[in-house]
């Protein structure tokens, strides 16, 4: 059972670069999250889908953007990396009422 | 709005100690209540959930009460080893939107 799977693991980006970090689930859920997590700290909602072709925005959207085009993927974009971003990324998918299940994460540094 | 508030870390116990990290939190209605573990390098895992007030989850000998009257949800376990050391988030669902504490860090030393 794959249940969420996010790519890459790793990434440096220069300031100003842009790039699409990857989340997919096979468990059918209509709820997905992406978080960020600074070092020592909680995690922190950017944007969450309650289903294909709806998004809102968490408490950190800035700097990001997302879609929803089907109930399997949920992709993060940065247009214009900053130093801020440097972060450890995780998405997330539930039914909504249920524990949600975590990707492995994305590392992203940002120089 | 809602927020979780845990024991800040980190904290060092030697194997076969007795192992308290408290959280409480602040929801309205009738929040479920779950902590999250996160070993090095991977995502979080749950540990245990309750779902409402005095319900008991526990899972790998950890286990946590559901106190409404004091709204909180600490987690305990009665001999930790070293394969416990990881950070522990406790969380909450309010609204649809899961929200956490700021972790705390546990090292088991053998």
């Amino acid at each position: 059972n794959a249940g969420v799977t996010q790519t890459p693991k790793f990434r440096i980006l220069k300031i100003g670069q842009s790039m699409t970090l990857q989340c997919t689930q096979d468990m059918n859920h209509n709820y997905m999250y992406w978080y960020r997590q600074d070092p020592g700290m909680g995690l922190k909602l950017i944007y969450y889908s309650v289903g294909a072709g709806i998004t809102d925005k968490g408490e950190v959207p800035n700097g990001y953007n997302v879609s929803r085009s089907t109930t399997e993927d949920f992709p993060l974009r940065l247009e214009l990396a900053a130093p801020s971003q440097t972060s450890v990324y995780f998405c997330a998918s539930s039914t909504g009422d249920q524990p949600q299940h975590f990707g492995d994460g994305t590392r992203l540094s940002i120089l | 709005g809602d927020s979780v508030t845990q024991m800040e870390g980190p904290v060092t116990l030697s194997e076969e100690a007795f192992l308290t990290i408290n959280c409480t939190y602040t929801a309205t209605g009738y929040p479920s209540l779950f902590w999250y573990v996160q070993y090095p390098g991977e995502g979080l895992q749950l540990l245990l959930k309750a779902t409402k007030a005095d319900d008991k989850g526990s899972n790998k000998g950890f286990e946590a009460t559901y106190r409404k009257e004091t709204t909180s949800f600490h987690l305990e376990k009665g001999s930790v080893q070293v394969s416990d050391s990881a950070v522990y988030f406790c969380a909450l669902i309010g609204n649809e939107k899961l929200t956490f504490g700021t972790g705390t860090r546990l090292t088991i030393i053998p």
